[in-house]
């Protein structure tokens, strides 16, 4: 049973610099979201990928913030000179498409954390 | 906006205790409603979910009942064990939407 990945699962930068994260989706998952989680907060709602296609932006993912899915399979998210603000967990999940966005079930990655020095 | 409320952690409980953790939700229209499990060093994992009002959505010894009237999603567990340590989100999801999670519930079972 392969679930979502995420590498890595740990991530130290210095402020400025550029970081990426990957995500592999489970396999015939066409849906794919990327969240943000800081400590004691629930998960916040970055984009959203729909095979290849980016179709939702939050007005959480600042210009610094890209996103890509290229071959609506793995994803990267790509932050540009970090900042002491964006230390949190970067949690990538998926979904089967053929079910409302309303009810559907996410699957959750580990996440990725990321400290921003 | 919507928006989900959970009582604050961490709750810690004997192990056989009765387990609930309170969520109450603003949205508009008929969001559906869900229990994520978060335990240490993993994903998030789907617990429970409910679509409708006065549905009942169970797992692993867990329920929660939609209550449109008093617009709540309240966890419970008759008799829980070590191994349900965990972090408890409540979220809700509505038409167009995208996920909107309470802030968690960190429960401590001791043995």
């Amino acid at each position: 049973d392969t679930g979502v990945s995420q590498d890595p699962r740990h991530k130290i930068t210095k402020r400025g610099q550029n970081v990426t994260f990957r995500c592999d989706p489970i396999s015939e998952h066409n849906r794919l979201y990327w969240y943000r989680q800081t400590l004691g907060q629930g998960p916040e709602f970055l984009t959203y990928f729909q095979n290849e296609a980016q179709l939702e932006k939050s007005r959480l993912l600042s210009d610094r913030f890209s996103a890509e899915r290229p071959k609506g399979s793995f994803s990267t998210l790509e932050i540009q000179r970090t900042e002491q603000g964006d230390s949190a967990m970067y949690l990538c999940a998926s979904s089967l498409g053929g079910t409302t966005r309303r009810e559907e079930t996410q699957y959750f990655g580990p996440g990725t954390r990321l400290l921003v020095l | 906006g919507n928006s989900v409320t959970q009582m604050e952690g961490p709750v810690t409980l004997s192990e056989e205790a009765f387990l609930t953790i309170n969520c109450t939700y603003t949205a508009t229209g008929y969001p559906s409603l869900f229990w994520y499990v978060q335990y240490p060093g993993e994903g998030l994992q789907l617990l429970l979910k409910a679509t409708k009002a006065d549905d009942k959505g169970s797992n692993k010894g867990f329920e929660a009942t939609y209550r449109k009237e008093t617009t709540s999603f309240h966890l419970e567990k008759g008799s829980v064990q070590v191994s349900d340590s965990a972090v408890y989100f409540c979220a809700l999801k509505n038409y167009g939407q995208n996920f909107v999670f309470g802030p968690g519930t960190r429960l401590s079972v001791l043995p």
